[in-house]
C-alpha cells in the first residue's frame, strides 16, 4: 500500500459526459502528479500540482483540467469525453517536487 | 520523439536465473533514474533508484547500473522469482527542468517456474 488513494476505482461513462477523478497523497506530501495510461502503453504525465499550485504541464488534453486543494487532494476533471480518453489514470505524490513518486492503485475509466 | 527508451516489450527468464531490463536514454541532463514495478489492475511500485554520480545501486535481489556515457541503465534482478512477474518501467528526471519524470513504455517480464 503506497499510501495514495484514488477513487473511483472504475467509471463507465458515455461520449460527451464529464467526470471527475479524485486522488488523496501520502500523509506527508505536497506534490501531486496525473498520469493516463492508455492500453498497452507508457505512462504519459499529465500535470502536477505542489501546495495548491500548478507546477507542470505535460500532455494534457484542453478538456482535462486538475486541481489541488487546501487539504492537499487533488482532482482531475475530464470533459467532452471521447471514446479515446478510455484509460487508467494514475495519481502519484511525492515529498517536494523531483522526487521519488507513489502511485495510487488507478482509476480506469471506460468511455462508451 | 521518446526521451526514455525501453526497447524489449517483453522477456521471459527462468526461475532462478538473472532478468536484465535495459533502459536507453537521450537526454544527457537527466541526473536521476528510477525503476518501477507494475502488477495488472494495480498503480506503479518503486523498486530502485540511482542518482548520475553514481554507477550502481543495489537493493537486495535489484541491483541498477547505469552507463552515462552510453546513456544506458540497466536493471538486474538475481535470483529471478515468480513474483517479478510484472511490467518494469524505467523514468529519468532533468534537474531544473520542471523536475519531473519521463517515463519509458514498460518491459514486460514473466518469470516462468
Amino acid at each position: 500500500d503506497s499510501g495514495v488513494t484514488q477513487t473511483p476505482k472504475h467509471l463507465i461513462t458515455a461520449t460527451g459526459q464529464r467526470v471527475t477523478l479524485r486522488c488523496s497523497p501520502r500523509s506527508g506530501d505536497l506534490s501531486v502528479y496525473w498520469y493516463q495510461q492508455s492500453l498497452d502503453q507508457g505512462l504519459q504525465f499529465l500535470i502536477q500540482y505542489y501546495n495548491g499550485e500548478e507546477r507542470a504541464k505535460g500532455n494534457i488534453l484542453e478538456r482535462f483540467s486538475a486541481q489541488q486543494f487546501p487539504d492537499l487532494h487533488s482532482e482531475l476533471n475530464l470533459s467532452s469525453l471521447e471514446l479515446g480518453d478510455s484509460a487508467l489514470y494514475f495519481c502519484a505524490s511525492s515529498e517536494s517536487f523531483g522526487e521519488t513518486q507513489y502511485f495510487g492503485p488507478g482509476t480506469r475509466l471506460l468511455v462508451l | 520523439d521518446q526521451q526514455v527508451k525501453q526497447n524489449s516489450p517483453s522477456l521471459s527468464v527462468q526461475e532462478g536465473r538473472i532478468s536484465i531490463l535495459n533502459c536507453d536514454y537521450t537526454n544527457s541532463m537527466f541526473d536521476y533514474f528510477l525503476w518501477y514495478k507494475k502488477y495488472p489492475a494495480e498503480g506503479p511500485t518503486f523498486l530502485i533508484s540511482i542518482s548520475s554520480i553514481k554507477d550502481k545501486n543495489e537493493d537486495g535481489r535489484f541491483t541498477v547500473f547505469l552507463n552515462k556515457s552510453a546513456k544506458h541503465l540497466s536493471l538486474h534482478i538475481v535470483p529471478s522469482q515468480p513474483g517479478d512477474s510484472a511490467v518494469y518501467f524505467c523514468a529519468a528526471r532533468q534537474r531544473n527542468y520542471g523536475q519531473n519524470f519521463v517515463f519509458g513504455p514498460g518491459t514486460r517480464l514473466s518469470v516462468l517456474p
